[in-house]
């Protein structure tokens, strides 16, 4: 299995909900990331996990919560967000830190 | 501070031109990918250089990695429709944070 996968494709929720974001993979790979990106610019990264342990935070809100159960599954808390976290959202793992990424289809999130 | 700088940031060409999408850096970097990234989904990994002056091909794509490691070039020949996307670079230090580059748009007109 080579595939990262991310659900749900699309959501839409509004300020004061409470919704989680889920990624997986089964490649064995012991980095994770989750990164935000805005139409035709570069992904932003927001977490890295190593070894199910937070490895970075890139200064993100906390509004946003990442959570690592396992080495194959990764989750991101939403709460209380505002529009302008409308974007796509990508997982990514690699076998390590700085290894090529592998990226699943992402998740677009609408905030109204 | 953009570690990795990629030129041109949009492109638009007919089908069957050849193009060149730079990737410029200060850093050494120990590898550096080229993904494509179509409209809503995910980048995709096109390929992974580790060797200065490294040279590698994929149907119709060239990557180069430059000799001290600082930077690279893909060049497409006879673009076609299908080749339209975000291509973006990324490196990364061993052990280390993975940067991307700021991506180039291309659009390849029928």
């Amino acid at each position: 299995d080579t595939e990262v996968t991310q659900t749900p494709k699309h959501l839409v929720m509004g300020m004061t909900n409470k919704k989680s974001l889920k990624c997986e993979q089964h490649m064995g790979h012991r980095a994770m990331y989750w990164y935000k990106q805005k139409a035709k610019k570069p992904p932003e990264l927001m977490f890295v996990y190593s070894y199910e342990k937070l490895s970075i935070n890139e200064s993100v809100p906390s509004r946003f919560s990442p959570e690592c159960p396992n080495s194959s599954l990764l989750n991101l808390h939403l709460h209380a967000l505002q529009p302008e976290d409308s974007a796509l959202y990508l997982c990514a793992s690699s076998q390590a830190l700085a290894d090529e990424q592998f990226f699943g289809p992402g998740t677009r999130l609408t905030v109204l | 501070t953009q570690l990795l700088e990629q030129s041109p940031q949009f492109l638009s060409i007919q089908e069957g031109e050849n193009l060149t999408v730079y990737c410029n850096s200060s850093s050494v970097f120990s590898s550096l990918q080229w993904y494509r990234q179509e409209p809503g989904e995910g980048p995709v990994l096109l390929v992974t250089v580790v060797t200065g002056g490294e040279v590698k091909k994929l149907k119709r794509l060239t990557f180069q990695f430059g000799d001290a490691r600082k930077d690279s070039s893909l060049h497409i020949t006879a673009a076609q429709p299908g080749d339209t996307g975000l291509y973006l670079c990324a490196g990364g230090y061993t052990g280390n944070q993975f940067y991307f580059g700021t991506g180039t748009s291309l659009t390849v007109i029928p």
